[in-house]
């Protein structure tokens, strides 16, 4: 059984420009679920997409925006970047039935560190 | 909305010595409530939950947490900690299953020899 995978895992942009960040997630889960952990700090939930509709939203700008692939792998994206978008990004996968409250574990990558010049 | 206070941001204890991990949780409706453990350069390992029933919750590598209604607690205890414990621990809540979790600061757990 393969576990979440995130690529890359290390990246370097400059404020301004814009990033792709991937997940896949792990065999048979359709559910991926998207994290921000800045330094020093607990993660905070981006999104969810949930059969490759989003599927709840925390509080982020519309800049922060996702997909979700037939597949269930999921990109996220950031345009804009500023140098507060510095983090580890962090996708989870899950298996949910209908979308709503699950008692699947959730699985986490072992993320993206994403740093702004 | 939810929110979850780790009063402690470092715990140092000295090995085989009990420890335990404070966790407190504001919410308006039931919640559901977590314990991960990140160790450096990782992500995310579920150490235990609670959903429902039993009030005392046994979870992975001897943790254990137990949850208190009435004092909105979800204290995390070990009664005898390895090296190997050394770790980020962060408490978690949640009003939607397993998903879209609210974290807190975490707490940093170091296992002096």
């Amino acid at each position: 059984e393969t576990g979440v995978t995130q690529s890359p895992t290390h990246l370097i942009k400059t404020r301004g420009q814009q990033v792709t960040l991937r997940c896949s997630s792990q065999s048979g889960h359709n559910t991926v679920s998207w994290y921000q952990q800045a330094l020093g700090q607990g993660p905070q939930f981006i999104f969810q997409y949930y059969r490759e509709e989003e599927n709840g939203r925390g509080n982020f700008p519309p800049r922060f925006s996702g997909l979700q692939f037939p597949n269930y792998s999921s990109e996220l994206n950031v345009n804009a970047l500023e140098l507060d978008d510095s983090a580890l990004y962090l996708c989870a996968s899950s298996l949910s039935a209908t979308g709503g409250p699950s008692n699947q574990p959730q699985h986490f990558g072992d993320g993206t560190r994403l740093s702004i010049l | 909305a939810q929110s979850v206070t780790q009063l402690d941001s470092q715990v140092p204890v000295f090995e085989e010595a009990p420890v335990e991990l404070r966790c407190n949780y504001s919410s308006s409706v039931s919640v559901y409530l977590f314990w991960y453990v990140q160790y450096p350069n990782q992500g995310l390992q579920l150490l235990l939950k609670y959903l429902s029933g039993s009030t005392l919750v046994k979870g992975i590598n001897g943790f254990e947490a137990e949850f208190n209604k009435s004092q909105t607690s979800f204290h995390l205890r070990k009664p005898s900690v390895h090296i190997s414990d050394t770790a980020e621990y962060f408490c978690a809540v949640s009003i939607f299953g397993n998903e879209k979790l609210t974290f807190g600061t975490g707490t940093r757990l170091t296992i002096i020899p």
